[in-house]
C-alpha cells in the first residue's frame, strides 16, 4: 500500500471548518483513500473512502485531487467531539480488507 | 447491531501468566483482524482472518501469541507467557471482505502486565 504524510496536529476552532491534509504521492492507479478516526481510548471509526471523485456523506467530505497525489478531509463544522486523531490510508479494495495505520494527525477543536 | 465485541475491557496480570483476549465480529462479517495499539509503535496489525483462516499473521510478535478463530463469531488472542512490554490496548475488527473495505473496530482490550 501506498505511504501517506500527515501533519502531526492541527488546530481548529469550534464551529469553523477543519481541513486536513494527506499526501501520498505514490499512490497507484486501483488504490482508494480512506479515512478513519479515533477518539481518545476509543477504536478507530470510519469516516469516509474514495476513489477519484469527490465524496460526500453525513460525517464528512473527502476532496482529492486530480492527479490523486493527495486529498483533503473536511469536517464543515468542527464541534469539541471532533477532537481526535485522523488517520489517512490509502489501500486497494478487496485485498484483504487489511489497513496499515501511520501516525495521524491530532486534530485539536478549541472554544 | 451490538458491533464488535471485546472482552475483557480491563485486564492487570502479572508477568509469566497467560492472558486470552476475546472478540465476537460482528454478524454476516467474514473478515477479522487483531491490532495492537502502543505510544510508540501505533496501530499495529497482528493477524488477520478470512472465512475462519488465518492469512496473513507476520505481525504477530513472536511464539507467545498465538491467534484462534474456531467459528464466524468467535476469536481469540491469547498471550502465554506474558511481558510487560506486552501492555498495550488490543484491538479486533470485522469486515465484508471484498466490500467497501470498512472496518468496524471494537472498543479494545487494555492489557497492562506488571
Amino acid at each position: 500500500d501506498a505511504k501517506t504524510t500527515q501533519p502531526t496536529s492541527m488546530d481548529c476552532a469550534e464551529g469553523r471548518a477543519a481541513n486536513l491534509p494527506c499526501n501520498h504521492s505514490t499512490i497507484s492507479g486501483n488504490e482508494y483513500v480512506y479515512w478513519y478516526r479515533q477518539i481518545h481510548s476509543q477504536g478507530p471509526q470510519y469516516i469516509i473512502h474514495g476513489l477519484k471523485n469527490n465524496e460526500t456523506n453525513e460525517m464528512a467530505s473527502l476532496i482529492i485531487t486530480e492527479d490523486r497525489k493527495s486529498s483533503t478531509l473536511i469536517l464543515p463544522h468542527a464541534t469539541l467531539r471532533d477532537t481526535a486523531v485522523y488517520y489517512c490510508i490509502v489501500r486497494v479494495v478487496g485485498a484483504g480488507n487489511m489497513l496499515t495505520f501511520g501516525g495521524g494527525t491530532r486534530l485539536m477543536v478549541k472554544p | 447491531d451490538a458491533g464488535v465485541i471485546q472482552s475483557p475491557r480491563h485486564e492487570v496480570t502479572e508477568m509469566g501468566q497467560e492472558v486470552t483476549l476475546r472478540c465476537k465480529p460482528i454478524s454476516g462479517h467474514n473478515s477479522l483482524f487483531w491490532y495492537r495499539q502502543t505510544m510508540m509503535r501505533g496501530l499495529e496489525l497482528l493477524i488477520y482472518f478470512n472465512n475462519n483462516v488465518p492469512i496473513d499473521d507476520s505481525g504477530m510478535p513472536e511464539d507467545r501469541f498465538s491467534a484462534k478463530m474456531p467459528n464466524a463469531s468467535f476469536s481469540t488472542l491469547k498471550i502465554q507467557p506474558s511481558e510487560p512490554r506486552d501492555s498495550a490496548v488490543y484491538f479486533c475488527a470485522s469486515s465484508l471482505k471484498g466490500g467497501t473495505g470498512e472496518l468496524f473496530f471494537g472498543e479494545g482490550s487494555r492489557l497492562t502486565v506488571l
